[in-house]
């Protein structure tokens, strides 16, 4: 089993509908948990950074932490084109500027 | 600010060459870097954490000597990719993270990748 699992993509929504992206893992010493977004060429950059359980919500985005189930989400409403790109879950055990353990990524598409 | 780049963003090379990618940070001091992998359909997978002045740690499984990394200064780090094969073509990615204290510390800012292909 991967320490960490990234549901499969690619995702195609229609602008405005709200977005469920979703990891689990392995690790339970995972601590911090981060998702990132990537737009084509470039490099990851944070979105949301969660420390143990919980919500965060920044704008339109929320990160959820559910440590009993090893189990992480990133929901987006009112999905806008500009949110197309693929979107990694990543986490760690000492921060978001230590070792990351990253999912797969998963693509999404937001139709106009 | 923070912002990463890096150079070349895509090389094609013969096997058994070596290859040399550079990272560096363009507005900020970097007290450590991280180079990634990613194969095609797979994750960013974690090869080395290079701190400046010091050797590179390396992850298990990951040959130090083909996979040379010098972080000689706290704004550049380079992987040499030595005597390069067919299966070393991958996606490689750097990150670099702030000194110990002031606002964003807590983070990892990435740079765009660099495309390896090795024929």
């Amino acid at each position: 089993q991967k320490e960490v699992e990234q549901d499969p993509g690619p995702l195609s929504v229609p602008e405005g509908a709200i977005v469920s992206l979703n990891c689990t893992y392995s690790n339970s010493a995972f601590q911090y948990f981060m998702w990132y977004r990537q737009y084509s060429r470039k490099g990851p950059e944070l979105l949301m950074y969660t420390y143990s359980s919980g919500n965060k919500e920044d704008g339109r985005f929320t990160a959820q932490v559910d440590k009993s189930s090893k189990y992480i989400s990133l929901f987006i409403r009112d999905s806008q084109p500009s949110d197309s790109a693929t979107y990694l879950c990543a986490m760690s055990v000492s921060g978001a500027n230590s070792k990351l353990t990253f999912g797969k990524g998963i693509t999404l598409s937001v139709r106009p | 600010g923070a912002v990463v780049s890096q150079h070349p963003s895509r090389v094609i090379c013969k096997s058994g060459t070596s290859v040399k990618i550079e990272c560096r940070s363009l507005d900020f001091q970097a007290t450590t870097m991280f180079w990634y992998r990613q194969f095609p359909k797979q994750s960013l997978m974690l090869m080395a954490t290079s701190n400046e002045g010091s050797k590179a740690t390396y992850e298990q499984g990951v040959e130090k000597d083909k996979f040379l990394i010098n972080h000689a200064s706290l704004t550049l780090s380079t992987l040499t990719v030595t005597s390069a094969h067919p299966e070393d073509s991958s996606f490689y990615i750097c990150s670099a993270t702030l000194g110990p204290s002031g606002a964003g510390t807590d983070t990892q800012y990435f740079g765009p990748g660099t495309r390896l292909t090795v024929l």
